[in-house]
């Protein structure tokens, strides 16, 4: 089975600063797609940004970039220039075509003005 | 305009009581999902369907009973409720089609059961 980890219960960045989340999975699939959502308080889920395996090049959706190591099975995500409407919950999840989106714990970041 | 809705946002109800949640997506898609978000967050499915077919079915009680009449539409059934229902429930839709979608899902805004 799919499983998805992120290892970072709780970040804290300064605004205007950058900040990474992590994340690891584990799968034997070669193809398949990696996601990020962002929970506000208002509970929304929010797509923030999607990556496709088989492309090699980093997915960026502007400030928010990833990096992505299908070797290492590592999908870790990059905000830039971090805003206050920053903060939220986010949550790394895995999906292999045609299957159920698998969610990691979750990771909550909070920034500082 | 919303793209999947739920209703209702909130619903506290006394133990032992039967409630349905229900969701609506008009974003075209084939596949409808709901998922139970716990007191840790932690987001977990429960039911698919593709079509109106069921196609994922995870360990869940089965007091709860996923109906989909039509493929737009996947509502939530829950029997003889419990303390431990308390949770979050968000309905999703995505679609199978290979072309032109980001194989993410589209998340309703959840709802809120509280269990007294």
């Amino acid at each position: 089975a799919q499983t998805v980890t992120q290892s970072q219960p709780e970040m804290s960045v300064q605004e205007a600063e950058t900040v990474t989340l992590s994340c690891t999975y584990d799968t034997s699939e070669s193809d398949y797609y990696l996601f990020w959502y962002k929970q506000p308080p208002s509970r929304q889920m929010i797509l923030v940004i999607r990556q496709e395996a088989y492309k090699q090049q980093n997915a960026t959706e502007n400030r928010f970039s990833v990096n992505f190591q299908k070797a290492a099975k590592s999908f870790s995500l990059k905000i830039s220039d971090s805003q206050l409407g920053d903060a939220a919950m986010y949550f790394c999840a895995y999906r292999r075509y045609g299957n159920k989106l698998v969610f990691g714990a979750g990771t909550i970041l909070r920034v500082k003005s | 305009d919303t793209a999947v809705s739920q209703t209702p946002k909130y619903l506290v109800t006394q133990m032992g009581n039967d409630k349905s949640i229900k969701c609506e997506q008009n974003l075209g898609h084939d596949t409808m999902y709901w998922y139970k978000q716990d007191s840790k967050k932690f987001l977990k499915i429960m039911f698919s369907y593709n079509n109106k077919e069921l196609i994922i079915n995870e360990t869940v009680p089965n007091r709860f009973s996923p109906k989909s009449p039509d493929k737009a539409h996947l509502n939530l059934h829950i029997n003889s409720l419990e303390l431990g229902d308390s949770a979050v429930y968000f309905c999703a839709s995505t679609t199978q089609e290979l072309q032109g979608t980001h194989y993410g899902y589209t998340f309703g805004s959840g709802t809120r059961l509280t269990v007294v």
